[in-house]
């Protein structure tokens, strides 16, 4: 069975502070997606990584997978109110399109 | 591009009724998802399908659940005889063959058993 652990689970930090979460699997994954989800409403696509040792950057944040395809990275620089939410990494393995998700990282950020 | 949309986005019943929620995916995405979600917890793969083919369906899928897209487009999920254990958000997402493996959700239909 594949899984999906993120830590931490929850983070509280200053505006201004930097964090890394991460997404860690003993599974190989054909590709890795990062969500941010706001509470009451479904979870928005941040970004998609698919190459083993790829790194994506977004503005403030950045997305590293793992050169074996098995664990994520998100890095956010000088975090903002507006960061605040529950972060979850989701994943298929080849030739499946069932992903998988994380047990997310609820974040908040305090002015 | 309207996004994908869930209907209704709050649903209050009874335990034992019936319920059934909508989904209409992005226009012209094939493959379209449902997952349940509660609360602290990520989005569980409930079922997907690739036109109107059902192409897997998790064990959490019991009997009392049934899921159609019957041309394709919008698709419905049904929760026979409801139980408490059922409250969740039901979340809807679509994705579209060949354009990688990005998948869309709409904001979800919150079910409260009572």
């Amino acid at each position: 069975t594949q899984l999906l652990e993120q830590s931490p689970q929850f983070l509280s930090i200053q505006e201004g502070e930097n964090l890394t979460v991460y997404c860690n699997s003993s599974s190989v994954f054909s590709s890795l997606q990062w969500y941010r989800q706001e509470p009451g409403e479904g979870p928005v696509l941040l970004v998609t990584v698919v190459t083993g040792g790829e790194v994506k950057k977004l503005k403030r944040l950045t997305f590293q997978f793992g050169d074996a395809r098995k664990d994520s990275s998100l890095h956010i620089t000088a975090a903002q109110t507006g960061d605040t939410g529950l972060y979850l990494c989701a994943g298929a393995g080849s030739g499946t399109y069932k992903y998988i998700f994380g047990t997310g990282t609820r974040l908040k950020v305090l002015a | 591009d309207t996004g994908v949309s869930q209907d209704p986005r709050h649903k209050i019943t009874k335990r034992g009724q019936n319920v059934t929620f909508r989904c209409d995916p992005i226009s012209e995405h094939n493959r379209l998802y449902w997952y349940r979600q509660t609360l602290g917890q990520g989005p569980e793969f409930l079922t997907y399908f690739q036109n109107e083919a059902q192409l897997e369906k998790s064990r959490l899928l019991s009997d009392r659940f049934s899921a159609e897209r019957p041309k394709g487009s919008f698709s419905t999920l049904e929760i026979q005889r409801t139980e408490q254990g059922d409250s969740a958000m039901y979340l809807c997402a679509s994705s579209l063959v060949g354009q990688g493996p990005e998948q869309y959700f709409g904001p979800g239909t919150r079910l409260t058993v009572t």
